[in-house]
């Protein structure tokens, strides 16, 4: 059982669409992180959520998290070519005494000229 | 550019080969991180070192060795691979091992064994 459920996994997607990437858990989180991977470099981080309810703005990106810290989402607007990439959310929980890197499964995008 | 430099960017060897692949901060990080990374999947951890010493270890086999030599550098040395070893090697930063703390990742080993 994934203990991050990242949804889509995949998508392929046309130059000015709208899409959203979505991250659920039944755990709560104090923090979560979002970050993108293009093809041939390393994860890059785009964003932490800590505060329930909480949204974030980076140009045509927008992350919330949700009320409870079990979920969060994050939303592309008129998306483009160089959005191309692997989406990552990542968070980690305590245990055994130590904090366990753990990431979702990815959202594989494909944004079309 | 990323601040964490991973060396060399491509390796090639064989089963039989012993090769170590390098990873360099310095932004003053005491956590720091290996991954492996297969096409289109989330980086899996492998090892984790808090403090220079080694704080998880994700059940990887014997033939990957970690070191720590300082609080700068972190090597993964490789011997005996097998062909389902090749994959991309990841390597991450902390400033601590903390919840909410994010990870500076280079850009990567492209290892493949032959």
């Amino acid at each position: 059982t994934q203990l991050l459920e990242q949804s889509p996994q995949f998508l392929s997607i046309q130059e000015g669409e709208n899409l959203t990437v979505y991250c659920n858990s039944s755990s709560v989180f104090s923090s979560l992180q979002w970050y993108r991977q293009e093809p041939g470099e390393g994860p890059v981080l785009l964003v932490t959520v800590v505060t329930g309810g909480e949204v974030k703005k980076l140009k045509r990106l927008t992350f919330q998290f949700g009320d409870a810290r079990k979920d969060s989402s994050l939303h592309i607007t008129a998306a483009q070519p160089g959005d191309t990439g692997l989406y990552l959310c990542a968070t980690h929980p305590e245990a055994g005494g130590s904090y366990i890197p753990t990431f979702g499964r990815g959202t594989s995008l494909i944004v079309h000229p | 550019d990323t601040e964490v430099t991973q060396t060399p960017k491509h390796l090639v060897m064989g089963m039989t080969n012993k090769k170590s692949l390098k990873c360099e901060q310095h932004m003053g990080h005491r956590a720091m991180y290996w991954y492996k990374q297969k096409a289109k999947k989330p980086p899996e951890l492998m090892f984790v070192y808090s403090y220079e010493k080694l704080s998880i270890n994700e059940s990887v086999p014997s033939r990957f060795s970690p070191e720590c030599p300082n609080s700068s550098l972190l090597n993964l040395h490789l011997h005996a691979l097998q062909p389902e070893d090749s994959a991309l090697y990841l390597c991450a930063s902390s400033q601590v091992l903390r919840e909410d703390q994010p990870q500076h990742f280079g850009d990567g080993t492209r290892l493949s064994i032959l």
